[in-house]
């Protein structure tokens, strides 16, 4: 186990709907990566937050927004669902933001739009 | 951009035997890190081995090797004396070591590998 927790484990929503998604860090790490991971794909990175700021960001509209808090603790947020949204999201996190910090991920979160 | 590219989609091993999997990549850069990760059924990734590219000698951690190539952006894994636990979907990715140095990893499209005992 990586001691990174994700919320909740599925999710079924509806078209233009909006979701959040909770992943709960390694005690200590101040930086988190969002992917998403369609079925049968490679992860695809959506942001990276590290100490409550957004500090990168993959090729996702804005309806994909994020937050971070203080107690390791952080959301991802989906506007405007889409049935493509349908996926595995993946949230990972690190001691630092670099690529050589290692990535700790939780289970993640399976959501299906219908 | 930097592309990944895992060419095959399932491979098969018998237990205790050896298992190459590959991996090529696509960068301008010269400065970056290369990682394979393990996804059992469970769903959790979990970091197998990793390969800073300006490091010529090849990385290992117990049974697992990889074969780095840098002027043929080649990158693959040798799991040596495969037991049944190593059975999961393996990804390889990529990551930029310069720039922003945000944590971006590129990840390939991955390879499903069976362990047969």
């Amino acid at each position: 186990e990586t001691g990174v927790t994700q919320s909740p484990t599925h999710l079924i929503k509806t078209r233009g709907q909006q979701v959040t998604l909770r992943c709960s860090s390694q005690s200590g790490h101040n930086t988190v990566s969002w992917y998403q991971q369609a079925l049968g794909q490679g992860p695809q990175f959506i942001f990276q937050y590290y100490r409550e700021e957004e500090n990168g960001r993959g090729n996702f509209p804005p309806r994909f927004s994020g937050l971070q808090f203080p107690n390791y603790s952080s959301e991802l947020n989906v506007n405007a669902l889409e049935l493509d949204d349908s996926a595995l999201y993946l949230c990972a996190s690190s001691g630092g933001t670099g690529v050589w910090e290692t990535q700790y991920f939780g289970p993640g979160t399976r959501l299906l739009v219908l | 951009a930097q592309t990944v590219t895992q060419s095959q989609p399932e491979m098969s091993v018998q237990e205790a035997e050896t298992v190459t999997l590959s991996c090529t990549y696509d960068t301008s850069e010269s400065d970056y890190y290369l990682f394979w990760y393990k996804q059992p059924p469970s769903r959790q990734m979990i970091l197998v081995i990793r390969q800073e590219a300006y490091k010529q000698q090849n990385a290992t951690e117990n049974r697992f090797s990889v074969n780095f190539q840098k002027a043929a952006k080649s990158f693959s894994l040798k799991i040596s004396d495969s037991q049944l636990g190593d059975a999961a979907m393996y990804f390889c990715a990529y990551g930029t070591a310069g720039g922003t140095s945000y944590g971006k990893l590129t990840f390939g499209q991955g390879t499903i590998l069976t362990v047969h005992p």
